[in-house]
C-alpha cells in the first residue's frame, strides 16, 4: 500500500499565485487533515474532513480551501499565495479519528512563496 | 499558553545512554496521548501511544501523569539511529483536536 501520497514535494510560488496541493490515501480512512509545520511552532491544523463531502476549518484556515469529493482525495487550494504561507504542508489520515491509532502522514510539500 | 510544551533541546547524548524527554499539556480534557518521531525533512511517524498505566516498546517507555499533566518518553541504550526530533501529541477526543508539540531534538553521538 502507498499510504498517504502528496504531490508536489517542492513548490515555489510568486505572491498572488494560486495552486493546489494534492493528497491521496489508499487505506480507506474516513478522517483526513491538512497541517502546516513552521519552525518552533509544531504542526497546526488548517482544514480537516470526517468523510466524503464533509469538511471543516481548523486552527489556521485563512487563505486555504479544501474539498472532499471522494474518500481517497483531499486537495488543499491556496487561493492567493502570500509569503506567510511559506511552510511545510502535511496531509494526514486516520482510521478512527483519534482514538488510539494516531495519524499516518504523507511525506510533505515544501512550499516557498516569494 | 500553548496546548503542548516541550523542551526543544537539542539533547546530545553518547551511544548507549539513557535519555528522557518530558512534555506538558495544558488542557485536562485531553484524552489520548502519543509520541511521534520526525527525521530531518521527513514526515512525523507514530512511535507509540501513551497509556494511563504506562507502556513499553523495546527500548522505549512512555509514561502519563494526568494529575500533573505531563507525558514522558524514556529511551534506553540509545542508538545512532535514534537521532531525530520527538513530537509529543495530545488529543481531546475529537479528530480536529490533535495538538502537537514543537518537538525535542535528540542527537546520539558515537
Amino acid at each position: 500500500n502507498a499510504g498517504v501520497t502528496q504531490t508536489p514535494k517542492f513548490q515555489v510560488l510568486k505572491t498572488g499565485q494560486s495552486m493546489t496541493l494534492q493528497c491521496a490515501q489508499d487505506m480507506n480512512h474516513e478522517y483526513m487533515s491538512w497541517y502546516r509545520q513552521d519552525p518552533g511552532m509544531g504542526l497546526r491544523l488548517i482544514h480537516y474532513s470526517v468523510g466524503a463531502g464533509i469538511t471543516d476549518q481548523g486552527e489556521v484556515p485563512n487563505g486555504y480551501n479544501v474539498s472532499r469529493s471522494t474518500t481517497e482525495d483531499f486537495p488543499l487550494r491556496l487561493l492567493s499565495a502570500a509569503p506567510s504561507q511559506t511552510s511545510v504542508y502535511f496531509c494526514a489520515s486516520s482510521f478512527t479519528g483519534g482514538e488510539g491509532d494516531g495519524y499516518t502522514f504523507g511525506s510533505g510539500t515544501r512550499l516557498t512563496v516569494v | 499558553r500553548k496546548e503542548v510544551e516541550q523542551d526543544p533541546g537539542p539533547f546530545n547524548v553518547p551511544e548507549g545512554a539513557t535519555v528522557a524527554f518530558n512534555c506538558t499539556y495544558s488542557n485536562s480534557a485531553s484524552q489520548s496521548f502519543f509520541w511521534y518521531r520526525q527525521d530531518c525533512r521527513k514526515e512525523p511517524k507514530l512511535l507509540m501511544s501513551v497509556y494511563s498505566s504506562g507502556n513499553e516498546d523495546g527500548r522505549f517507555t512512555a509514561q502519563l501523569n494526568r494529575a500533573s499533566q505531563y507525558i514522558s518518553l524514556l529511551i534506553r541504550d540509545s542508538k545512532l539511529s535514534d537521532s531525530a526530533t520527538y513530537l509529543c501529541v495530545v488529543n481531546r477526543g475529537n479528530f480536529n483536536k490533535f495538538y502537537f508539540g514543537s518537538g525535542t531534538k535528540l542527537n546520539v553521538k558515537p
